[in-house]
């Protein structure tokens, strides 16, 4: 069975700096790894998809990168901002379904 | 752009009654996934469709069924509610694309709904 572990559970961080969050898997067959971001009581934004073949996907401040081999993941984005603060979910996929981990929830102290 | 629409947003509901979720995907998107997330938990998958057809079943009660109809909306049919059904029911919905050997389909990028909150009491 796939686990999906996402360190830190919990970050603050002051306005402006960077923020580095860790995804890693124990089944590296999979077809893709997707980051989300959820709002409290809210739904899932898709942020990034990283294909299986893929080293890593960019969109604006986001970037993600991916190392299949190793089973890990990692989420930065750059200058963060207070409208950061959120919890991200790093999600694998295989076989038609997602493995998500428990998130990173993240707090950006303006 | 148009996205997943779940309806209802919330609902609330007496243990042993029964609850119907309903789902429409993005236009042009053949494939339909249940997730259960319960308080303070990752998102959980239930179940899945690719082209009206049940493609892949994960954690779903036999309490649950669901479907996708012709138009490929879908509803998630809930009964004999228990308190630790209260949970967010997300929708996502994906296009598929060509797998690896075999055929399968591969699973695209997953758009989320916005979820229907469930209160069981």
């Amino acid at each position: 069975k796939q686990e999906v572990t996402q360190i830190p559970a919990a970050l603050s961080v002051p306005e402006g700096e960077n923020l580095v969050l860790n995804c890693s898997f124990t089944d590296s067959a999979i077809y893709n790894l997707q980051w989300f971001r959820q709002d409290p009581g809210k739904g899932l934004t898709s942020l990034l998809l990283i294909q299986s073949s893929q080293r890593e996907q960019t969109s604006g401040r986001l970037n993600a990168s991916l190392d299949k081999s190793s089973g890990r993941s990692t989420l930065y984005i750059a200058a963060s901002q207070p409208g950061d603060s959120a919890t991200y979910l790093c999600a694998v996929s295989r076989n038609n379904r997602l493995a998500f981990g428990k998130g990173n929830q993240v707090v950006v102290i303006p | 752009a148009a996205g997943v629409i779940q309806s209802p947003r919330h609902l609330i509901k007496e243990k042993r009654e029964t609850a119907t979720l309903k789902c429409y995907p993005i236009p042009r998107h053949d494939t339909v996934y249940w997730y259960q997330q319960g308080p303070g938990q990752d998102p959980q998958f239930l179940i899945s469709f690719y082209e009206k057809m049940q493609s892949d079943k994960g954690s779903i009660p036999d309490r649950f069924s669901a479907q996708q109809f012709s138009d490929y909306h879908s509803e998630l049919n809930m009964s004999s509610l228990e308190l630790g059904d209260s949970a967010l029911y997300f929708c996502a919905s994906s296009r598929a694309g060509k797998g690896l050997a075999g055929g399968q389909p591969n699973t695209g990028e997953l758009f989320f709904g916005e979820g229907s909150r469930l209160t069981v009491l």
